[in-house]
């Protein structure tokens, strides 16, 4: 079964300026979570989705971050225009089950530096 | 703001000793969840133990919860150089993880 996905594994970009991140997540993984990591702390979630709607987004520095899932499916990520404070890991993860427990399964991650 | 807080942030042990760290949380949860994390990696699920639960194993892996106290602990027996990474717990309230800032182990031959 392969894992979930995600694109780019590394960005460098200066402030200011745009990026967007992939996540393809297991198929048939009904909910579809981003997580901020910044350095020596703990994954924060920032947007979690199920199936194309989203379920909680109360962190997501909406002036700047934006996310879609579109078909359900494949999600994005983007920031725009970004602050040094985002530099961090952003992971994507995705369960099975909708709406309740279960594990998570996490994607590689996209190392972001901003300049 | 981070719901789990790990102790101690940073173990350092031999092979074959034992790596013990522990978790305390403020809130009422569903279940608990422990998560490894090696260097530039994602997160690899170990464990979850229910609220309902007071011990769990898994293979090297024994993982305590006592509610009362809001505190969780996990125990990794005989350990490896291949355990070296950092540990984090997730407290589960209803599908929301919610994550310490880990604690970091490192292995020595």
């Amino acid at each position: 079964e392969a894992g979930v996905a995600q694109s780019p594994r590394y960005k460098i970009i200066e402030k200011r300026q745009s990026v967007a991140f992939w996540c393809n997540p297991i198929s048939g993984h009904a909910t579809l979570y981003w997580y901020q990591q910044i350095l020596g702390q703990g994954p924060k979630l920032l947007i979690q989705f199920q199936n194309n709607g989203v379920v909680d987004d109360s962190q997501l520095p909406k002036d700047r971050f934006s996310a879609e899932r579109l078909k359900g499916v494949d999600s994005t990520l983007k920031i725009q225009p970004a602050k040094l404070e985002d530099s961090a890991v952003y992971l994507c993860a995705s369960t099975y089950i909708q709406g309740g427990t279960d594990t998570q399964y996490f994607g590689p991650g996209t190392r972001l530096t901003v300049l | 703001s981070q719901q789990g807080e790990e102790d101690p942030q940073a173990l350092s042990i031999q092979e074959g000793e034992n790596a013990t760290m522990n978790c305390s949380y403020k809130t009422s949860i569903n279940n608990l969840q422990w998560y490894r994390q090696n260097s530039g990696r994602g997160l690899v699920h170990l464990i979850l133990i229910r609220s309902n639960e007071r011990e769990k194993h898994s293979g090297r892996l024994r993982v305590t919860l006592d509610t009362s106290k809001k505190s969780s602990s996990l125990l990794i027996t005989a350990s490896r150089a291949a355990d070296t990474a950092s540990y984090f717990c997730a407290t589960d309230s209803w599908g929301k993880l919610q994550f310490g800032a880990g604690t970091q182990v490192v292995v020595t031959p």
